[in-house]
């Protein structure tokens, strides 16, 4: 268990429509990380925060937004979706800013856009 | 465009038997180089981090082994358990801290 909770961990919707995903890190980790894997495919990275403030980001579609609260859970918002946005989406934490600490990752929410 | 590619893209070996993943780069300067282990459909677990200082680390019968000059990274399994079954990812990071992720080697242990 690496102690990142992620909220849904299945999530079927139809096109068109709007989710949102949830990851509470690490007790004490201040940044959080949104990747994207589709199916045999190798892992996007879409968008840091760290401590409330984003930090980087990858390629996060438009149609994406994600955010930081206070006490440090995030959320990733997917609006009109597509079919090709079915996908795994992990979120990962570390202590530290800027990669340069170990990142434990979720198990992940399984989105099925139909 | 920095780039970290893994081969074999999918291994079969017999429980027991010992094998090496491959990972090229050519992200650098970089600031570190990480394997992970992926078993389907679960999140990535780190299994070494190396700076580009470092030639070797192990982890239990994992063994990362860089060499820099030639951008190569490579991860050996000592006596495979059919609890290796998975994706192995390396990940190159760069100097302004953004992760360049391989595709994966996916590898198979048969009894």
């Amino acid at each position: 268990d690496s102690g990142v909770t992620q909220t849904p961990k299945h999530l079927i919707t139809a096109t068109g429509q709007r989710v949102t995903l949830r990851c509470s890190p690490r007790s004490g980790d201040l940044s959080v990380y949104w990747y994207q894997q589709s199916l045999d495919q190798g892992l996007q990275f879409l968008i840091q925060y760290y401590n409330g403030e984003e930090r980087a980001k990858g390629n996060i579609l438009e149609r994406f937004s994600a955010q930081q609260f206070p006490d440090l859970h995030s959320e990733l918002n997917l609006s009109s979706l597509e079919l090709g946005d079915s996908a795994l989406y992990f979120c990962a934490s570390s202590t530290r800013d800027r990669n340069t600490g170990e990142l434990f990752f979720g198990e992940g929410s399984r989105l099925t856009v139909l | 465009k920095n780039q970290v590619e893994q081969s074999p893209q999918s291994l079969i070996i017999l429980e027991g038997k010992n094998c090496t993943l491959q990972c090229n780069y050519t992200v650098s300067p970089f600031s570190n180089l990480r394997w992970y282990k992926q078993d389907t459909g679960r999140g990535p677990v780190s299994l070494t981090i190396m700076t580009f200082s470092e030639n070797t680390k192990s982890n239990g019968r994992y063994t990362a082994t860089l060499d820099a000059d030639t951008k190569q990274s490579s991860l050996h399994i000592t006596a495979s358990q059919l609890s290796d079954s998975a994706s192995y990812i390396c990940v190159v990071s760069e100097v302004n801290y953004q992760l360049i992720w391989g595709a994966g080697t996916k590898l198979i242990i048969k009894p």
